[in-house]
């Protein structure tokens, strides 16, 4: 079976400054690995993705995450908070080798950035 | 600029009614989605087709629920009859899967809010 885990329901940073976002994912195979956003009332938005390659991926509004296979993590990362980056924040992951095709998501984390 | 759509954005319908949910995949995707959000249980994966069959709708009540493709345009979910737990946010997504990869993230479209009273 494939599972994420977002432990933290909230996290809060002042604007400006550096932000983390937490995912594990358990896979039994090898994992495919997505962050999305969602803003109020719309769909969810792709910000980024690790399929092979360089364990640091580059994504959408400068956000970045850095794939951990020793700790199953691809925690998300920006530099610099902005107020505008405050939403809901989900990673998910696609075990290829099981079969499942779909993707399974995490719990989600609220970004919440204050001026 | 292509996108997934879902109609209808908003339902309100009473308990024991038939409700149709729509969705249109970005052309040439072959994979379709349908995904459940509430606040109690996130994101939970109802359904999904490819290439128009059904692969797996395990997450979904088979006693009220029942996912299509009638062709690769439209994708619908019914829910007869509709009960209030069933009130949540569907949302439908698209993508690309090639030799078993999914070949492009999840487009998602941006959801239906069904509220059941």
């Amino acid at each position: 079976a494939q599972s994420v885990a977002q432990p933290e329901d909230q996290v809060n940073v002042a604007e400006g400054n550096p932000l983390t976002v937490k995912c594990t994912y358990s896979v039994s195979g090898n994992p495919y690995l997505f962050w999305y956003v969602q803003y109020p009332n719309r769909g969810l938005q792709f910000l980024l993705k690790y399929i092979t390659g360089d364990n640091l991926v580059k994504g959408s509004y400068g956000f970045e995450a850095e794939f951990n296979k020793s700790q199953t993590s691809f925690h998300l990362k920006k530099p610099s908070a902005l107020v505008s980056d405050s939403a809901l924040y989900f990673c998910a992951v696609r075990d290829l080798d099981t079969g499942r095709r779909a993707l399974t998501f995490g719990s989600g984390t609220r970004l919440q950035v204050q001026p | 600029d292509a996108r997934v759509t879902q109609t209808p954005r908003h339902k309100v319908t009473e308990m024991g009614q038939e409700v149709t949910m729509r969705c249109q995949p970005i052309l040439g995707h072959n994979t379709v989605f349908w995904y459940r959000q509430t606040m109690m249980q996130g994101l939970e994966l109802l359904a999904y087709f490819r290439n128009r069959a059904p692969l797996d709708d395990s997450g979904m009540p088979k006693d009220r629920f029942s996912a299509e493709m009638p062709d690769a345009t439209l994708a619908t979910l019914k829910i007869q009859p509709s009960e209030p737990r069933d009130s949540a946010v569907y949302f439908c997504a698209s993508g690309l899967v090639l030799g078993g990869v999914l070949n492009t993230e999840a487009f998602f479209g941006q959801g239906t809010r069904l509220t059941v009273v």
